[in-house]
């Protein structure tokens, strides 16, 4: 069982916005700005979308953000496209030599 | 642009071994020796498990669920990330990735394609 937690799954249809939440402790996510969203479609390499709660790698769409409230992290997907659809993982800092994990994922389903 | 091509993956029977390979082509000067490097797996139908992290330096860290099983290392002559892996378990069968870990930005940016481990008899 992950120490972040995040939704299973979650659905949106085509250009609409949906957002994936990941709850940690005052531990990890609360404590510092440093989560990462990983973006995995079966078969390929996982890809980073966000780091240091909000920032975008470069070429990631702008579509794509972070945020945080307290203990808990949220990647937010606008203007849905058929591509969005795969799984979600989120990854924070937790102190030094101490690492949680990786949260237990989401899928995204576009309808 | 860092390439990272994982190896070595198979078919194992329980209580078995292996040895996990990730060579590094990159244009420039990037070195395991000189990067954090990961191992993540992703077991058939679950989630990405981070598995173990070597620093720079050579610090080792473990997930506690291969702990005392698996062992990371690095060739710094061949620029080769490792991961051998003792006493499996069926439940170590799994896609497993090698990934760069930035410390400062704590972040994974250079993953590989994964190699397949199946551990059954």
């Amino acid at each position: 069982q992950s120490a972040l937690t995040q939704p299973a799954s979650v659905s949106g249809s085509p250009g609409q916005s949906i957002t994936i939440s990941c709850t940690g402790s005052s531990s990890d996510v609360g404590s510092y700005n440093l989560v990462s969203w990983y973006q995995h479609h079966p078969g390929k390499a996982p890809k980073l979308m966000i780091y240091e709660v909000s920032k975008r790698p470069s070429g990631i769409s702008n579509r794509f953000s972070g945020s945080k409230s307290g203990n808990t992290a949220s990647l937010t997907i606008s203007g849905l496209q058929a591509e969005d659809e795969a799984d979600y993982y989120c990854w924070s800092y937790a102190g030094s030599g101490t690492f949680v994990g990786f949260g237990g994922g989401t899928k995204l389903t576009v309808l | 642009e860092v390439q990272l091509v994982e190896s070595g993956g198979g078919l194992v029977q329980p209580g078995g071994s292996l040895r996990l390979s990730c060579a590094v082509s990159a244009v420039s000067g990037f070195t395991v020796s000189n990067n954090y490097m990961t191992w993540v797996r992703q077991a058939p139908g679950k989630g990405l498990e981070w598995v173990s992290l070597i620093y720079s330096g050579g610090h080792t860290y473990y997930a506690d669920s291969v702990q005392g099983r698996f062992t990371i290392s690095r060739d710094y002559s061949k620029n080769i990330l490792y991961l051998q892996m003792n006493s499996l378990r069926p439940d170590d069968t799994a896609v497993y990735y090698c990934a760069r870990y930035d410390p400062a930005e704590v972040l994974f940016d250079y993953w590989g394609q994964g190699t397949l481990v199946t551990v059954s008899s």
